[in-house]
């Protein structure tokens, strides 16, 4: 069965250092999003990304943050200047928007640590 | 504005009870509605969905019914196994091109052997 997959799966950086997550999306969906989990918190929304530009963004999402599809498989979260309170779990989804389900497939996640 | 709210947990259950975890929306659209669990360790799996009113989603044995005329989408198991222990995310989407999907908090269920 096909999967989202993504990488690194634990990522350990210092404040103010450049992080970039990488997911692979299922080969034929067209729509990705990135989410986060800050540890024992909800999952929210970060960004929407289709016919290679983003489609809505959280207000957390801000400068400091941007996606990418490099080329036909990978779509990357990159975070400039990394804070403490990015320390989160990134979730890569990905969706083919068929007609009678709008499901998007999960990847296993990213722990991001920010020391 | 869309919000999910579900109960607070932890839950903690011994083998073979029944289970029910509460979650209702507010929506400004018709939205579809989604249980997802997060096994210790790991990622997001949807467990269930129902896209309209009074759909039953069911996996697991784990079922929820779309109840629109009270904004409610409860999760319930018969019998619970030890093996369900995680957290369960009542969540929402309206479908359309805004379809991101919104969570609630999370409940963590124990299930006691």
């Amino acid at each position: 069965e096909p999967e989202v997959t993504q990488t690194p799966s634990h990522q350990v950086t210092q404040m103010g250092q450049e992080v970039i997550l990488r997911c692979v999306p299922i080969s034929n969906h067209l729509y990705f999003y990135w989410y986060r989990q800050i540890l024992g918190q909800k999952v929210e929304f970060l960004v929407s990304f289709y016919n290679n530009e983003i489609s809505e963004k959280s207000e957390i999402f801000d400068d400091q943050f941007s996606v990418e599809r490099p080329d036909g498989s990978n779509f990357t979260l990159k975070i400039r200047s990394t804070k403490l309170e990015d320390s989160a779990m990134y979730f890569c989804a990905s969706s083919g928007r068929e007609f009678s389900s709008y499901e998007q497939y999960f990847g296993p996640g990213t722990r991001l640590t920010v020391t | 504005g869309n919000s999910v709210t579900q109960m607070e947990g932890p839950v903690t259950l011994s083998e073979e009870a029944f289970l029910t975890i509460n979650c209702t929306y507010t929506a400004t659209g018709y939205p579809s509605l989604f249980w997802y669990v997060q096994y210790p360790g790991e990622g997001l799996q949807l467990l269930l969905k129902a896209t309209k009113a009074d759909d039953k989603g069911s996996n697991k044995g784990f079922e929820a019914t779309y109840r629109k005329e009270t904004t409610s989408f409860h999760l319930e198991k018969g019998s619970v196994q030890v093996s369900d222990s995680a957290v369960y995310f009542c969540a929402l989407s309206l479908m359309n091109r805004d379809d991101k999907i919104i969570f609630g908090k999370g409940t963590r269920l124990h299930i006691l052997p």
